[in-house]
Protein backbone atom coordinates (compact mmCIF):
# COMPACT_ATOMS: atom_id res chain seq x y z
CA UNK A 1 0.00 0.00 0.00
CA UNK A 2 1.16 3.70 -0.86
CA UNK A 3 1.51 5.54 2.02
CA UNK A 4 2.77 8.81 3.48
CA UNK A 5 3.88 10.14 7.19
CA UNK A 6 4.21 13.52 8.19
CA UNK A 7 5.89 13.33 11.57
CA UNK A 8 5.19 16.85 12.89
CA UNK A 9 1.89 17.64 14.44
CA UNK A 10 2.63 21.30 14.20
CA UNK A 11 5.37 23.77 13.19
CA UNK A 12 5.76 27.13 14.91
CA UNK A 13 8.26 29.63 12.56
CA UNK A 14 9.00 33.94 12.82
CA UNK A 15 7.39 35.56 9.93
CA UNK A 16 9.90 36.07 7.85
CA UNK A 17 11.93 32.92 8.66
CA UNK A 18 12.52 30.22 6.42
CA UNK A 19 9.72 26.96 7.26
CA UNK A 20 10.32 23.50 6.57
CA UNK A 21 7.05 21.09 6.53
CA UNK A 22 8.26 17.84 6.39
CA UNK A 23 6.54 14.42 4.96
CA UNK A 24 8.18 11.00 3.79
CA UNK A 25 7.09 8.43 1.41
CA UNK A 26 6.73 4.33 1.02
CA UNK A 27 5.57 3.40 -2.82
CA UNK A 28 6.20 0.82 -4.84
CA UNK A 29 7.16 2.32 -8.23
CA UNK A 30 7.25 5.80 -9.43
CA UNK A 31 5.92 8.09 -6.60
CA UNK A 32 3.58 10.82 -7.11
CA UNK A 33 3.19 13.39 -4.62
CA UNK A 34 1.12 16.27 -3.82
CA UNK A 35 1.15 18.82 -1.23
CA UNK A 36 -2.53 20.49 -0.11
CA UNK A 37 -3.32 23.13 1.78
CA UNK A 38 -6.23 24.01 4.36
CA UNK A 39 -7.75 26.86 5.65
CA UNK A 40 -10.63 26.43 8.38
CA UNK A 41 -13.66 24.93 7.43
CA UNK A 42 -12.44 25.30 4.03
CA UNK A 43 -11.66 22.45 1.06
CA UNK A 44 -8.29 21.59 0.46
CA UNK A 45 -6.29 23.97 -2.14
CA UNK A 46 -3.63 22.60 -4.56
CA UNK A 47 0.13 23.63 -3.71
CA UNK A 48 2.22 21.54 -5.90
CA UNK A 49 3.22 18.24 -6.89
CA UNK A 50 6.31 15.78 -8.52
CA UNK A 51 5.32 13.07 -11.06
CA UNK A 52 8.80 13.58 -12.72
CA UNK A 53 11.82 15.73 -13.62
CA UNK A 54 13.16 18.23 -11.43
CA UNK A 55 13.83 17.24 -7.66
CA UNK A 56 12.79 21.04 -6.63
CA UNK A 57 9.55 21.75 -7.36
CA UNK A 58 7.60 24.68 -7.70
CA UNK A 59 4.31 25.66 -6.13
CA UNK A 60 1.61 28.22 -5.21
CA UNK A 61 2.20 31.55 -3.02
CA UNK A 62 5.61 31.07 -2.83
CA UNK A 63 5.94 27.24 -1.93
CA UNK A 64 8.76 24.39 -3.10
CA UNK A 65 9.21 21.00 -2.39
CA UNK A 66 12.22 18.91 -2.52
CA UNK A 67 12.30 15.27 -3.77
CA UNK A 68 14.66 13.36 -2.39
CA UNK A 69 14.55 9.29 -3.77
CA UNK A 70 17.60 7.94 -1.74
CA UNK A 71 15.91 9.79 1.86
CA UNK A 72 12.21 8.81 0.36
CA UNK A 73 10.77 12.69 1.38
CA UNK A 74 9.42 15.59 -0.05
CA UNK A 75 9.55 18.51 1.84
CA UNK A 76 7.47 21.50 1.38
CA UNK A 77 9.77 24.99 1.95
CA UNK A 78 9.08 28.73 1.89
CA UNK A 79 11.96 31.03 1.82
CA UNK A 80 10.28 33.39 3.85
CA UNK A 81 6.85 32.40 5.83
CA UNK A 82 3.88 35.22 6.49
CA UNK A 83 1.45 34.98 8.84
CA UNK A 84 -0.95 33.99 6.32
CA UNK A 85 0.64 31.05 5.35
CA UNK A 86 -0.87 29.86 9.21
CA UNK A 87 -3.33 26.82 7.92
CA UNK A 88 -2.98 22.77 8.02
CA UNK A 89 -0.82 21.56 5.71
CA UNK A 90 -1.38 17.46 3.86
CA UNK A 91 1.19 15.53 1.73
CA UNK A 92 -0.39 13.05 -0.24
CA UNK A 93 0.18 9.94 -2.49
CA UNK A 94 -1.51 9.02 -5.59
CA UNK A 95 -2.67 5.94 -7.19
CA UNK A 96 -3.84 5.74 -10.41
CA UNK A 97 -6.75 3.14 -9.98
CA UNK A 98 -7.17 0.59 -12.66
CA UNK A 99 -11.24 1.65 -12.99
CA UNK A 100 -10.05 4.86 -13.72
CA UNK A 101 -9.82 8.10 -11.78
CA UNK A 102 -7.09 8.44 -8.93
CA UNK A 103 -6.89 7.78 -4.80
CA UNK A 104 -5.04 10.36 -3.26
CA UNK A 105 -4.19 9.09 0.20
CA UNK A 106 -3.31 11.72 2.90
CA UNK A 107 -0.68 12.08 5.39
CA UNK A 108 -2.14 13.14 9.08
CA UNK A 109 -1.90 16.66 8.16
CA UNK A 110 0.88 19.25 9.79
CA UNK A 111 -0.33 22.65 11.47
CA UNK A 112 2.12 25.58 10.52
CA UNK A 113 1.19 28.64 12.77
CA UNK A 114 3.43 31.37 12.02
CA UNK A 115 3.57 33.95 14.35
CA UNK A 116 4.87 38.04 14.19
CA UNK B 1 -14.65 27.76 -14.57
CA UNK B 2 -11.88 25.91 -12.25
CA UNK B 3 -14.24 25.52 -9.03
CA UNK B 4 -15.53 22.71 -7.66
CA UNK B 5 -19.17 24.05 -6.19
CA UNK B 6 -20.63 22.20 -2.86
CA UNK B 7 -24.22 22.58 -1.73
CA UNK B 8 -25.69 23.01 0.90
CA UNK B 9 -22.25 24.58 2.81
CA UNK B 10 -23.89 23.52 6.09
CA UNK B 11 -26.24 20.92 6.96
CA UNK B 12 -27.80 19.68 10.21
CA UNK B 13 -30.17 16.58 10.45
CA UNK B 14 -31.76 14.20 12.47
CA UNK B 15 -30.77 10.31 12.37
CA UNK B 16 -34.64 9.58 10.76
CA UNK B 17 -33.65 12.12 8.08
CA UNK B 18 -32.84 11.89 4.36
CA UNK B 19 -31.10 14.39 2.62
CA UNK B 20 -28.74 15.08 -0.24
CA UNK B 21 -25.23 16.62 -0.82
CA UNK B 22 -24.82 18.08 -4.33
CA UNK B 23 -21.31 18.77 -5.98
CA UNK B 24 -20.99 20.18 -9.36
CA UNK B 25 -18.12 21.26 -11.84
CA UNK B 26 -17.51 22.50 -15.60
CA UNK B 27 -14.47 21.65 -15.88
CA UNK B 28 -14.97 18.39 -18.35
CA UNK B 29 -13.30 16.52 -15.71
CA UNK B 30 -14.66 12.77 -16.02
CA UNK B 31 -13.19 11.35 -12.35
CA UNK B 32 -14.94 12.43 -8.94
CA UNK B 33 -14.53 11.60 -5.51
CA UNK B 34 -16.37 11.68 -2.27
CA UNK B 35 -14.17 12.29 0.90
CA UNK B 36 -14.88 12.39 4.31
CA UNK B 37 -12.98 14.59 6.86
CA UNK B 38 -12.93 15.12 10.78
CA UNK B 39 -11.80 18.20 12.16
CA UNK B 40 -7.95 18.24 12.47
CA UNK B 41 -7.41 14.82 10.56
CA UNK B 42 -6.89 13.71 6.75
CA UNK B 43 -9.39 13.15 4.54
CA UNK B 44 -10.57 9.68 3.69
CA UNK B 45 -11.81 8.50 0.66
CA UNK B 46 -15.59 7.02 0.48
CA UNK B 47 -16.66 6.98 -3.39
CA UNK B 48 -14.65 7.57 -6.88
CA UNK B 49 -16.76 7.79 -10.03
CA UNK B 50 -15.22 7.55 -13.49
CA UNK B 51 -16.89 8.41 -16.56
CA UNK B 52 -20.08 8.28 -14.37
CA UNK B 53 -19.50 4.64 -13.19
CA UNK B 54 -18.86 3.70 -9.74
CA UNK B 55 -15.53 2.93 -9.54
CA UNK B 56 -14.26 2.65 -6.00
CA UNK B 57 -16.50 2.06 -3.01
CA UNK B 58 -14.16 2.26 0.09
CA UNK B 59 -16.17 0.08 2.21
CA UNK B 60 -18.54 2.86 3.40
CA UNK B 61 -21.80 2.10 4.78
CA UNK B 62 -25.35 1.73 2.62
CA UNK B 63 -26.34 4.89 4.49
CA UNK B 64 -24.52 6.72 2.37
CA UNK B 65 -25.49 6.58 -1.52
CA UNK B 66 -23.87 8.19 -4.04
CA UNK B 67 -25.29 8.71 -7.58
CA UNK B 68 -23.49 10.51 -11.07
CA UNK B 69 -26.39 11.79 -12.81
CA UNK B 70 -24.37 12.87 -15.51
CA UNK B 71 -20.56 14.19 -16.19
CA UNK B 72 -20.66 17.54 -13.91
CA UNK B 73 -22.91 16.14 -10.87
CA UNK B 74 -22.45 14.18 -8.25
CA UNK B 75 -24.61 13.62 -5.46
CA UNK B 76 -24.47 11.84 -1.58
CA UNK B 77 -27.92 10.98 -0.73
CA UNK B 78 -27.74 10.23 3.46
CA UNK B 79 -30.47 8.23 5.51
CA UNK B 80 -30.35 7.34 8.78
CA UNK B 81 -27.47 8.52 9.49
CA UNK B 82 -25.14 7.96 13.17
CA UNK B 83 -24.51 11.39 15.45
CA UNK B 84 -20.52 9.89 14.20
CA UNK B 85 -21.00 10.35 10.28
CA UNK B 86 -21.13 14.71 11.31
CA UNK B 87 -17.93 15.83 9.51
CA UNK B 88 -17.00 17.66 6.46
CA UNK B 89 -17.85 16.09 3.30
CA UNK B 90 -15.29 17.01 0.58
CA UNK B 91 -16.19 16.43 -3.21
CA UNK B 92 -13.29 16.59 -5.55
CA UNK B 93 -12.77 16.14 -9.58
CA UNK B 94 -9.86 15.58 -12.13
CA UNK B 95 -8.93 15.56 -14.89
CA UNK B 96 -7.82 11.49 -14.79
CA UNK B 97 -4.80 10.42 -16.08
CA UNK B 98 -1.87 12.43 -14.03
CA UNK B 99 -3.96 15.59 -13.17
CA UNK B 100 -4.78 16.98 -9.75
CA UNK B 101 -7.50 16.91 -7.86
CA UNK B 102 -9.68 20.07 -7.57
CA UNK B 103 -11.95 20.35 -3.81
CA UNK B 104 -15.25 22.29 -3.23
CA UNK B 105 -14.92 24.11 -0.11
CA UNK B 106 -17.11 20.93 1.47
CA UNK B 107 -20.44 20.09 3.00
CA UNK B 108 -20.30 20.22 7.29
CA UNK B 109 -22.45 18.03 8.77
CA UNK B 110 -24.33 17.70 11.70
CA UNK B 111 -26.09 14.50 12.93
CA UNK B 112 -28.22 15.05 16.10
Amino acid sequence: AQSVAQPEDQVNVAEGNPLTVKCTYSVSGNPYLFWYVQYPNRGLQFLLKYITGDNLVKGSYGFEAEFNKSQTSFHLKKPSALVSDSALYFCAVREILTGGGNKLTFGTGTQLKVEL
Amino acid sequence: DTEVTQTPKHLVMGMTNKKSLKCEQHMGHRAMYWYKQKAKKPPELMFVYSYEKLSINESVPSRFSPECPNSSLLNLHLHALQPEDSALYLCASSPGGLGKLFFGSGTQLSVL
